[in-house]
């Protein structure tokens, strides 16, 4: 059955601390692994796609990256303004499939 | 003005009422779908609509029904729901549904139904 699965759910980091976020994904036929952020009361915002293993790409404080069976989502040196939720999706075919996403809090 | 648009934000209903949520996109794009998202669980497909095809999740009780009148416009009308479809109701639209370019999100309509 195809799965999203990211990790941590939660995840409280003091200012500065780096970390990553994990999205572990078991579909296939794999057209693009999708990453966004959502602020609470809010619509996801896109950040990242990804195509194929190997990738990166790099946005501010985020870089994202992909391999064969998942993802990351590296947070250097966070700020506040960083906590949010990051829900990581796949596309397999016309289906696509999210995860139920990371909450981050960034403590200053 | 851009990006994709929902209206309204909120919205309170009682069990017996009738209301509808609109959403409105500017970028040109040929399929839009309907997400609700619920606490802890991942977003879930209600229907989509593109040039194509209009697919609807089986699942979706018939007290939702979508209206998509042309490319840029989406409805979704609500009528005798549960306290259970409170949730926050999303809009999205994409280029199309295969090429593996995403999805742009409305803010999205928060739905609480008493």
């Amino acid at each position: 059955e195809d799965q999203v699965t990211q990790s941590p759910e939660a995840l409280r980091l003091q200012e500065g601390e780096s970390s990553s976020l994990n999205c572990s994904y078991t579909v296939s036929g794999l057209r693009g692994l999708f990453w966004y952020r959502q602020d609470p009361g809010k619509g996801p915002e896109f950040l990242f796609t990804l195509y194929s293993a190997g990738e990166e790409k790099e946005k501010e404080r985020l870089k994202a990256t992909l391999t064969k069976k998942e993802s990351f989502l590296h947070i250097t040196a966070p700020k506040p303004e960083d906590s949010a939720t990051y829900l990581c999706a796949v596309q397999a075919g016309n289906q696509f499939y999210f995860g139920t996403g990371t909450s981050l809090t960034v403590i200053p | 003005e851009t990006g994709v648009t929902q209206t309204p934000r909120h919205l309170v209903m009682g069990m017996t009422n009738k209301k509808s949520l609109k959403c409105e996109q500017h970028l040109g794009h040929n399929a839009m779908y309907w997400y609700k998202q619920s606490a802890k669980k991942p977003l879930e497909l209600m229907f989509v609509y593109s040039l194509e095809e209009r697919v609807e999740n089986n699942s979706v009780p018939s007290r939702f029904s979508p209206e998509c009148p042309n490319s840029s416009h989406l409805f979704l009308h609500l009528h005798t729901l549960q306290p259970e479809d409170s949730a926050l109701y999303l809009c999205a639209s994409s280029q199309d549904r295969g090429r593996g370019l995403g999805y742009t999100f409305g803010s999205g309509t928060r739905l609480t139904v008493v």
